[in-house]
């Protein structure tokens, strides 16, 4: 079974502070994505790489950025986390264009 | 950009009865999937079905790519069914996901 990671399920930061979520998938997909989850706006596109090193934006990128060193491994940064960023994140990863599968979700939550 | 319209928005049944989710689509796509998120958030996949129909245990779905919709039935429904149920469809390496579609199963 294709497992996905993340780091944490819950997390707490203040405004202001750099936030690092990560991602781990262990079925060697090329694509792995990072989305917000918000009450009534359903799943929005943060960003998604193709393969190492590479990214693209997705429908709300400002904020955030992400790296994508090994295969397996997509980090999503806070550079300087506002309360308008708390929001459940996923991340998901898929074999080229196929099934996505989805990690547990992080809680977090900027004070 | 593609628009994704899921109905209804929200389903509460008792259990053992069968529903009927609907996805609309407003252009062509390379594929469909719909997922189901537990009430712990969970996002599972339980289909990938760009056309024609699959079906897994009390689970089975339609996609009619020419009138752009795809349906998903629930058979005797369990309370484990509840949570939200999502479509998305690709285009371009991005998924376009639908609101969702909230069940509550009642025992």
């Amino acid at each position: 079974d294709v497992k996905v990671t993340q780091s944490s399920r819950y997390l707490v930061k203040r405004t202001g502070e750099k936030v690092f979520l990560e991602c781990v998938q262990d079925m060697d997909h090329e694509n792995m994505f990072w989305y917000r989850q918000d009450p009534g706006l359903g799943l929005r596109l943060i960003y998604f790489s193709y393969d190492v090193k590479m990214k693209e934006k997705g429908d709300i990128p400002e904020g955030y950025s992400v790296s994508r060193e090994k295969k397996e491994r997509f980090s999503l940064i806070l550079e300087s986390a506002s309360t308008n960023q708390t929001s459940m994140y996923l991340c998901a990863s898929s074999f080229r264009l196929g099934t996505q599968y989805f990690g547990p979700g992080t809680r977090l939550l900027v004070l | 950009g593609i628009q994704v319209e899921q109905s209804p928005p929200d389903l509460i049944l008792q259990e053992g009865a069968n529903s009927t989710l609907r996805c609309n689509f407003s252009d062509s796509v390379n594929n469909l999937q719909w997922f189901h998120q537990n009430p712990w958030g969970q996002l599972i996949n339980l289909f990938y079905i760009p056309s024609g129909t699959k079906q897994n245990g009390r689970l089975s779905a339609t996609t009619v790519a020419t009138e752009r919709y795809s349906l998903l039935y629930i058979s005797s429904s369990q309370t484990t069914d509840s949570g939200v149920y999502f479509c998305a469809v690709d285009s371009n390496y991005q998924l376009i996901w639908g609101a969702g579609t909230k069940l509550i199963i009642k025992p």
